[in-house]
């Protein structure tokens, strides 16, 4: 079963807007970590957050933590078009080896 | 330049036809991984390998095998291949179990 759940499945805002998609996971980790996926490429990392740590930035990415609830919020402000792509959290559970993908947000940002 | 590599890219088979599908990292990386791609499924982990020799199922892993001879090569052999395994597949690599993973390109299979 899968661990990671995105929320929305899918998201339509205009250029300059901001787009947060949400991310669950059910069982205790040791970090979370969020990718990126350009149609039907493959993922490349954006950022990493560990279970200590409550909040990230990189550049326009704004990464939440909130163990207690086991949720993860990704902000991208002021959104490009070519911000249009799918996103997808990714877990490993403490002391597993497995690692566990959501179904991922497809954001469209349009022009 | 660092990469993870994957051939064939695209791939039409026939059902029963044993066919594999290479991947390989010039990174020095331990653990390697292959998912499957599935609209409305996201990425699942189909068998992973945290070094040489040694590899674990994930959770999709029936109807594959891997093998992990070399450090730098993680090969996803399909014994007899049916339609309900064409998808887009996706190997990976990365330092640690829990580091980022970077993904190949991708290979597009179609089993008729």
């Amino acid at each position: 079963s899968q661990q990671g759940e995105e929320d929305p499945q899918a998201l339509s805002i205009q250029e300059g807007e901001n787009a947060t998609m949400n991310c669950s996971y059910k069982t205790s980790i040791n970090n979370l970590q969020w990718y990126r996926q350009n149609s039907g490429r493959g993922l490349v990392h954006l950022i990493l957050i560990r279970s200590n740590e409550r909040e990230k930035h990189s550049g326009r990415l704004r990464v939440t933590l909130d163990t207690s609830k086991k949720s993860s919020s990704l902000l991208i402000t002021a959104s490009r078009a070519a911000d249009t792509a799918s996103y997808f959290c990714a877990t490993v559970p403490t002391g597993g080896f497995k690692t566990i993908f959501g179904a991922g947000t497809r954001l469209f940002v349009k022009a | 330049e660092a990469q993870v590599t994957q051939n064939p890219r695209y791939l039409i088979t026939v059902t029963g036809k044993k066919l594999t599908v290479t991947c390989s990292q010039n990174m020095n990386h331990e653990y390697m991984s292959w998912y499957r791609q599935d609209p409305g499924l996201g990425l699942r982990q189909i068998y992973y390998s945290m070094n040489v020799e040694v590899t674990d199922k994930g959770d999709v892993p029936e109807g594959y095998k891997v093998s992990r001879k070399e450090k730098r090569n993680f090969p996803l052999i399909l014994e007899s291949p049916s339609p309900n395994q064409t998808s887009l597949y996706f190997c990976a690599s990365s330092p640690g179990r829990e580091e980022t993973q970077y993904f190949g390109p991708g290979t597009r299979l179609l089993v008729l």
